[in-house]
């Protein structure tokens, strides 16, 4: 079976500086997908970045980027000039297989705190 | 486009009474997916339609639990009867391939 762990509960960062959540996996598959999502306060879940495992180049979008270490199954998330919305929870997940129907497994989840 | 949708954002009951979570999936979208999140831990996966069928249902954790998918358009969540250990938060979400859009979630409490 496929896990994600997220081994910090909560971070706190200064507003403009960047910051990297850790994410590791375990999994026997060749083929993986790995995500990220944030949730804020309002509870709704939102697609930040992906990773497959074949992609050679880390994934870009705007401020996050995906720093994709296969050999040491990690897939942090790093956040360039945070901001105060940045603040939320952040889930890493892995799109797990089986016989045709697929499903994400998620990690606990780090709390990031932007101050002023 | 619309995004997901699901209803109620809340629902508060006594424990043993029956209520039904719906989801309305991004259009066009044939996989929808259910997800919950207790107290403290972590998103779980309860099962995945693809369009009408259940692909999926490992993650259903009892029979007090029934989806259904009608038409393959929207689906409903029934649970009955609940239990104080199902508060929580379920999630739906609906992917055309491998990107899952997710709804804001209903928030279950049981009493």
């Amino acid at each position: 079976a496929q896990k994600i762990t997220q081994t910090q509960p909560g971070m706190f960062v200064q507003e403009k500086e960047a910051v990297t959540l850790d994410c590791t996996y375990d999994t026997s598959d060749q083929s993986y997908g790995l995500f990220w999502y944030k949730q804020p306060s309002s509870g709704e879940m939102i697609f930040l970045i992906y990773q497959g495992s074949y992609d050679e180049q880390n994934a870009t979008e705007g401020r996050y980027s995906l720093n994709f270490q296969k050999a040491r199954k990690s897939a942090n998330l790093v956040i360039s000039a945070s901001q105060l919305g940045d603040s939320a929870m952040y889930f890493c997940a892995m799109r797990e297989y089986n016989r045709g129907a697929q499903k994400l497994v998620f990690g606990q989840g780090t709390r990031l705190t932007i101050n002023p | 486009e619309a995004g997901v949708t699901q209803f109620p954002s809340h629902s508060v009951i006594e424990k043993g009474q029956t209520v039904t979570l719906r989801c309305d999936p991004i259009s066009g979208h044939d996989n929808l997916y259910w997800y919950r999140r207790v107290m403290g831990k972590e998103i779980k996966f309860l099962l995945h339609f693809v369009k009408e069928s259940k692909q999926d249902e490992s993650g259903m954790p009892n029979n007090r639990f029934l989806a259904e998918r009608t038409g393959g358009t929207y689906s409903t969540l029934k649970v009955q009867p609940a239990e104080l250990e199902d508060s929580g938060v379920y999630f739906c979400a609906s992917s055309r391939e491998f990107e899952q859009f997710f709804g804001p979630g209903t928030r279950l409490t049981v009493l």
